[in-house]
């Protein structure tokens, strides 16, 4: 079964720096998609981005990237500019190709210190 | 959340009663899921449903019910409900390949 693997449960940043986030993952496959999710004090669960392993590019929303690394199944999210309110939990997930589901990591905490 | 409606948003049982939580999409996804999510544990998926008429357990299944009589509405029933069920949970749809839309969750206690 996949897993994915958020090694670090908490973080803080100061406003405007530079933050990055970590996820590893485990497939012996080659057709998945991963994802960020943000989750705000608020609790609503926000789609941050969202990346195809097929695709060697790297995604990008505005502050927010990612680093694939195929080969050593690392995700990470980097977070440019840092804002007060980026401070949230923040969910790696990933979806197998022609599996029915996304397989979560635990999270990380992040807060954002004026 | 727009698409994505839970009800209702917050809820105090006392052991053993039951309740029903209700997740509305007007998406019009096949696939539904049902999670929980508790500090430290992240999101654990409760059980899920592929289309109209169909659902299947996930990794934390016990102690829950759910059906999907309509293609737009999936429901969660705790028919004994415990302190360990205290939770918050949250419901999601879309094709998984293009990730979750998620409701905005409804956070239970159990006392």
């Amino acid at each position: 079964a996949q897993t994915v693997t958020q090694s670090q449960p908490e973080m803080s940043v100061q406003e405007a720096e530079t933050v990055t986030l970590s996820c590893t993952y485990d497939t012996s496959e080659n057709n998945y998609y991963l994802f960020w999710y943000k989750q705000p004090p608020s609790r609503q669960m926000i789609l941050v981005i969202r990346q195809e392993a097929y695709k060697q590019q790297n995604a990008t929303e505005n502050r927010f990237s990612v680093n694939f690394q195929k080969a050593a199944k690392s995700f990470s999210l980097k977070i440019s500019d840092s804002q007060l309110g980026d401070t949230a939990m923040y969910f790696c997930a990933f979806y197998q190709g022609g599996s029915e589901k996304l397989v979560f990591g635990k999270g990380t905490k992040l807060t954002v210190n004026p | 959340n727009a698409g994505v409606t839970q009800t209702p948003k917050f809820r105090v049982l006392k052991t053993g009663q039951s309740m029903t939580l209700l997740c509305a999409q007007d998406m019009n996804h096949e696939y539904m899921y049902w999670y929980r999510q508790d500090p430290g544990m992240g999101l654990r998926l409760i059980h899920y449903s592929v289309g109209e008429g169909t659902t299947a357990k996930g990794e934390v299944p016990d102690g829950y019910n759910v059906s999907r009589l309509k293609k737009q509405n999936f429901l969660l029933g705790l028919e004994s409900a415990a302190p360990s069920q205290t939770s918050v949970y949250f419901c999601a749809t879309s094709p998984p390949v293009y990730g979750y839309t998620f409701g905005s969750g409804t956070r239970l206690t159990v006392v």
